[in-house]
C-alpha cells in the first residue's frame, strides 16, 4: 500500500488561504468518508484537525476546513497565521492490506 | 485532560527485541480502539497496528506483520507493542494514539524513540 500523495510544500502570506491536496485511490480516499488531517509542528506529536473528511473536533479553529472529490481530499486553511506553520498529514482507512494509510506530508510555510 | 505516555524505547541491535508501553489517563481506556503510529527520522507518519477495545481484533501494517504484536491491559490502562526481529528500518519515534473518532486518531502521546543499529 503506497502512501497517499501530498505536495511537499505550500506557502502563503498571513491572511491568505492555502489548500493541501491528498490523492489516493478508490480503495482508500475515494471509497470511504474516512479521511482525517493532522497538524505536526516541528518536534511535537501530531494533532487531529479534521476527521471524516470535513468534521472539526472542538477547539480547532473554523479557519480549517476539509472536503473531498473523487479520490482527492483537501484541507484548506483560511486566514493563514504564523502559528499554522507546520507539517500536515492526511490519513485514510484502506481496504488494501494495511488498515490505515497516511499521506506523504506537506510543509505549510507562512511567508 | 487525556494523557498518553509512551515508554520502553532505546537502542537495540538488528534482530533484537523491545517492548513498548503506553499508559493512559483521564479517559475510559477500555472503551477505545488504540493504535501505534511511527515516524522515522525526517520522514512521514506510518500506521503500525491497532487493537479493539476488548482485544478481540488486532490489525497490523504489512511492514511489521509477523514480527510485532499489539496488546493491552484494560485493568492497568496500558497499551503494549512487542517488537521482535527488529530491523534497521524500524528505527523511528513510536507514538500511541487513541482511536477516539471514527477512523481517526484524536489524542497522541509524545512518542518514544527506537533506534536499531549495530
Amino acid at each position: 500500500q503506497s502512501a497517499l500523495t501530498q505536495p511537499p510544500s505550500v506557502s502563503g502570506s498571513p491572511g491568505q488561504s492555502v489548500t493541501i491536496s491528498c490523492t489516493g485511490t478508490s480503495s482508500d480516499v475515494g471509497g470511504y468518508n474516512r479521511v482525517s488531517w493532522y497538524q505536526q509542528p516541528p518536534g511535537t506529536a501530531p494533532k487531529l484537525m479534521i476527521h471524516e473528511v470535513s468534521n472539526r473536533p472542538s477547539g480547532v479553529p473554523d479557519r480549517f476546513s476539509g472536503s473531498k472529490s473523487g479520490n482527492t481530499a483537501s484541507l484548506t486553511i483560511a486566514g493563514l497565521q504564523a502559528e499554522d506553520e507546520a507539517d500536515y498529514y492526511c490519513a485514510s482507512y484502506t481496504r488494501i492490506n494495511t488498515f490505515y494509510v497516511f499521506g506523504t506530508g506537506t510543509k505549510v510555510i507562512v511567508l | 485532560e487525556v494523557q498518553l505516555v509512551e515508554s520502553g524505547g532505546g537502542l537495540v541491535q538488528p534482530g533484537g527485541s523491545l517492548r513498548l508501553a503506553c499508559t493512559a489517563s483521564a479517559f475510559t481506556f477500555r472503551s477505545y480502539w488504540m493504535n501505534w503510529v511511527r515516524q522515522a527520522p525526517g520522514e512521514g507518519l506510518e500506521w503500525v497496528a491497532n487493537i479493539k477495545e476488548d482485544s478481540s481484533e488486532r490489525n497490523y501494517a504489512d511492514s511489521v506483520k509477523g514480527r510485532f504484536t499489539i496488546s493491552r491491559d484494560n485493568a492497568k490502562n496500558s497499551l503494549f507493542l512487542q517488537m521482535n526481529s527488529l530491523r534497521v528500518d524500524d528505527t523511528a519515534v513510536y507514538f500511541c494514539a487513541r482511536g477516539g473518532r471514527p477512523h481517526a486518531f484524536d489524542f497522541w502521546g509524545q512518542g518514544t524513540m527506537v533506534a536499531v543499529s549495530s
